[in-house]
Formats: C-alpha cells, sequence, structure tokens
C-alpha cells in the first residue's frame, strides 16, 4: 500500500522560509512527479507545483518566486521551500503523486498524504 | 492564470440525483478529474479521463463533459456523499495545475 508522509515545523515566522518533506513508501519513487498541494482553513484546494524524479519542476506562476522543489531518491523523499512567508501561507500541506503511463494516461493525485498544517506567526 | 469555475454549493435529499459543474476554458482538449473531500481528510480521487471510475469507487458516481464544461453526477446520492468536490485540469499548455473553486453537496 502506497504511503505518503508529510513532515516538517507546525510553525513559521513571518519572512522566513517553510520547509516541508515527504516521505514515501509502498511503490518505487522513480516515474512519478510528486506533487504539494495546500488548503488554507475553510478554502479550497490550491496547487503549489511538482517535481520530477529527474529534476524537473513546475510551479503555480502566483508562487512560483518561492517556491523551490527537490527530491532525495535515495530517501525516497521530496521536499517543499516557501520563502517569505506571510500569514497567507497558512495551510494545511498536502503531498501526492502524479503519474504518466506507459501509454501516455495521466493520472493525477491518487494517494495522498494525511496533510499536515503549517501556521505562519510571530 | 487558468481558473475552473465550480457552483458553491449543491443540495439534494437522499435518492436523489446531485449534479456538480465545472467549467473551463481548456477543458475541450484537456481531461477533468474530480476529488472528494470529507471533512478532516484528505480529497481522493472519483473519477478521472472525465468519465472513468477508479475501482472502489461506487457506481452512483459518473462524470461526463462537453465543450467547456465537465459534470460529476452523483445518482441517488446518500448522506455519506455529503462532502467537498473538486474538478481539477491541467491548463491548456499542459502545465500549470488548477482546481476548480469547490462545491459543497450536502445530502438531507
Amino acid at each position: 500500500q502506497v504511503q505518503l508522509q508529510e513532515s516538517g515545523p507546525g510553525l513559521v515566522k513571518p519572512s522566513e522560509t517553510l520547509s516541508l518533506t515527504c516521505t514515501v513508501s509502498g511503490d518505487s519513487i522513480n516515474n512519478y512527479y510528486w506533487s504539494w498541494i495546500r488548503q488554507p482553513a475553510g478554502k479550497g484546494l490550491e496547487w503549489i507545483g511538482r517535481v520530477s524524479t529527474s529534476g524537473s519542476t513546475n510551479y503555480n506562476p502566483s508562487l512560483k518566486s518561492r517556491v523551490t522543489m527537490s527530491v532525495d531518491m535515495s530517501k525516497k523523499q521530496f521536499s517543499l521551500r516557501l520563502s517569505s512567508v506571510t500569514a497567507a501561507d497558512t495551510a494545511v500541506y498536502y503531498c501526492s503523486r502524479e503519474l504518466y503511463d506507459d501509454s501516455g494516461g495521466y493520472h493525477p493525485f491518487d494517494y495522498w498524504g494525511q496533510g499536515t498544517l503549517v501556521a505562519v506567526s510571530s | 492564470s487558468y481558473e475552473l469555475t465550480q457552483p458553491p454549493s449543491v443540495s439534494v435529499s437522499p435518492g436523489q440525483t446531485a449534479r456538480i459543474t465545472c467549467s473551463g476554458d481548456a477543458l475541450p482538449k484537456k481531461y477533468a478529474y474530480w476529488y472528494q473531500q470529507k471533512s478532516g481528510q484528505a480529497p481522493v480521487l472519483v473519477i478521472y479521463e472525465d468519465t472513468k471510475r477508479p475501482s472502489g469507487i461506487p457506481e452512483r458516481f459518473a462524470g461526463s463533459s462537453s465543450g467547456t464544461m465537465a459534470t460529476l453526477t452523483i445518482s441517488g446520492a446518500q448522506v455519506e456523499d455529503e462532502a467537498d468536490y473538486y474538478c481539477f485540469s491541467p491548463d491548456s499548455s499542459g502545465i500549470e495545475r488548477v482546481f476548480g473553486t469547490g462545491t459543497k453537496v450536502t445530502v438531507l
């Protein structure tokens, strides 16, 4: 059974950098895009971006200037860094995956982490 | 940036049919995906590639798409279907991923 688990500080100060890691178990980390999605309390889902196992990235244009994603194949982990955070970045952060199968089919977000709440406050 | 628009809420009686729409300019060229999110839980995929149901998803969930609108239909809605539903699709370039604004489905 595939499992994804987010980890990182639950509280970040304004102007600092939010750092989260997602650990993958139950499947290979290869051949997927690994994604971050967030959800402020009472609001909708927002795609933050994704990183492939080859290191290529795509980011939400509204966050692109502040986001960095990376993957560590040996640890089966991928990471999110969001710089210069404000209260507007307070949200539950989810990690998930996207697959392109051999026939070109696209399968987004079939597995999700449980989510981790990150609050931005001094 | 690209947007997918959904109605904020839909209410149905148990056993009735709920229809949730998702409007986006790229939907004629890109598939729509639908996610169900119950309170306090991570989203779950209920429809992929416009019309397909993952294994384990009840047959009462069906998807369709025509032009710039995709639709999720819950036939014979059950109380346990009460949740927020989000459509999802890439933009026309295939690079940006976008979730719809979300629809709260109430079954009572």
